[in-house]
């Protein structure tokens, strides 16, 4: 089955710097990644996706970049704020048919803490 | 306007006593998931249903089972719950796996505690 590795498991900004969150996937046929944020208590939410048909995409201050010949992909946070201190998971998956039903493996998780 | 809802947001439970959350949602998607998640660290798909098309995860222990009576509610059991069951489960839906968006709504999850 797939396996996520996310790098760094904790990550500590002054606010107005960029953050950068790594995460790895094994298997080949993985074709959606999408980053999630939790805050404290809070569930998942969603805030950035990519497909395997681009190598780059951004919204506002997030960006997620995808390598798949090294299988890596990456979220850039620029200009960070408080508001971003967070846990951030990412997640590899299949969209396609057949049993995957687009479920999910998550990496480990990132501790982002934002430093007024 | 919720789109995923889960009750009880916190229960208690002994240990060995069965116990089930719910989770219903809005959103009339196909696929519905059970996580499970421990304090610091990463979902852990239980297992999910694409319609009524149940699909376990090959590590999900025989402890915990579920039920989807209808499109909009989906059960998870623990049938004797253990100290190492004490976790949050999230449930989450989509809309279609298949060549459609992957993207999951989560619900806010309930806090199992076990005495």
């Amino acid at each position: 089955g797939e396996n996520v590795e996310q790098h760094p498991s904790t990550l500590s900004v002054q606010e107005g710097d960029s953050a950068v969150i790594k995460c790895t996937y094994s298997d080949s046929a993985s074709n959606y990644f999408p980053w999630y944020k939790q805050e404290l208590g809070k569930r998942p939410q969603l805030i950035i996706d990519i497909r395997s048909n681009v190598g780059e995409k951004k919204d506002q201050r997030i960006a997620v970049t995808l390598n798949k010949t090294a299988k890596h992909f990456s979220l850039h946070i620029t200009e960070t704020q408080p508001e971003d201190s967070a846990v951030y998971f990412c997640a590899a998956g299949i969209n396609a048919g057949g049993t995957s039903y687009g479920k999910l493996t998550f990496g480990q998780g990132t501790i982002l803490t934002v430093h007024p | 306007d919720a789109m995923v809802i889960q009750n009880p947001r916190y229960q208690v439970t002994q240990f060995g006593k069965p116990v089930t959350l719910s989770c219903s949602q809005t959103l009339n998607h196909n696929v519905m998931y059970w996580y499970q998640q421990k304090s610091s660290q990463a979902p852990k798909l239980l297992f999910h249903y694409y319609d009524k098309d149940f699909n376990n995860e090959a590590d999900t222990p025989d402890n915990f089972q579920s039920r989807r009576p209808n499109t909009s509610f989906c059960f998870l059991d623990i049938r004797s719950p253990g100290l190492g069951d004490a976790a949050m489960y999230l449930c989450a839906t989509s809309r279609d796996g298949r060549g459609r968006g992957n993207e999951q709504f989560f619900g806010p999850g309930t806090r199992l505690t076990v005495l």
